[in-house]
């Protein structure tokens, strides 16, 4: 089957511009993740989806965050304006479990840098 | 709330030798727990994980980890390393309802021929 999808696989931008990244899920993966890795750290959580339902935005910065998965497929996060600290690798992960017991399937990611 | 500690955020082996990477959780209900495997840019590729069942897990490539209540850890080895091995390795928390995965901070490793 083929894998959980992400574009671009790297963006430069200068800080207050804006970006957006696109991500596309394992066909039939009902549950959609955005998660957000730090050089050295490990991937936080930023937004969960549920087909296009919102689960968990809670650490989400949605001041300047956004992100959407209007027909329950494709999902993009978008930020508005950008910071300096926002630099990290931006994961999308997919699981067909709704409970994610199955484990999640992640994209390759996209490399954010913000100068 | 849950949370994930992994000691020692690089560990150095030999080629051949035990490879043990450590982690232990907290949780308010009875944990699933994962291993994620990162090799450089690319994404995380599931090692293994406990739900229910079984404590002693055995993964892809040779790696296996075993849940331990009593001492909430969930620590990942493989017998002989190899310099494929070589990799970051991420331990993760989640709970059975509505999960969301809860990360360690990493654990990089470094194979020595």
């Amino acid at each position: 089957e083929a894998g959980v999808a992400q574009s671009p696989r790297y963006k430069i931008i200068e800080k207050r511009q804006s970006v957006a990244f696109w991500c596309n899920p394992i066909s039939g993966h009902a549950t959609l993740y955005w998660y957000q890795q730090i050089l050295g750290q490990g991937p936080k959580l930023l937004i969960q989806f549920q087909n296009n339902g919102v689960v968990d935005d809670s650490q989400l910065p949605k001041d300047r965050f956004s992100a959407e998965r209007l027909k329950g497929v494709d999902s993009t996060l978008k930020i508005q304006p950008a910071k300096l600290e926002d630099s990290a690798v931006y994961l999308c992960a997919s699981s067909l479990d709704v409970t994610g017991g199955d484990g999640y399937t992640f994209g390759s990611g996209t490399r954010l840098t913000v100068v | 709330a849950q949370s994930v500690t992994q000691l020692g955020s690089h560990v150095s082996v030999s080629e051949g030798a035990l490879v043990l990477l450590r982690c232990n959780y907290s949780s308010s209900v009875p944990p699933y727990l994962f291993w994620y495997v990162q090799y450089p840019n690319q994404g995380l590729q599931l090692l293994l994980k406990y739900t229910t069942g079984a404590t002693l897990v055995k993964g892809i490539n040779g790696f296996e980890a075993e849940f331990k209540k009593s001492e909430t850890s969930f620590h990942l080895t493989k017998p002989s390393a190899h310099m494929s091995d070589a990799a970051e390795y991420f331990c993760a928390v989640g709970q059975a309802a509505g999960n969301k995965l809860t990360f360690g901070g990493g654990t990089r490793v470094l194979v020595k021929p």
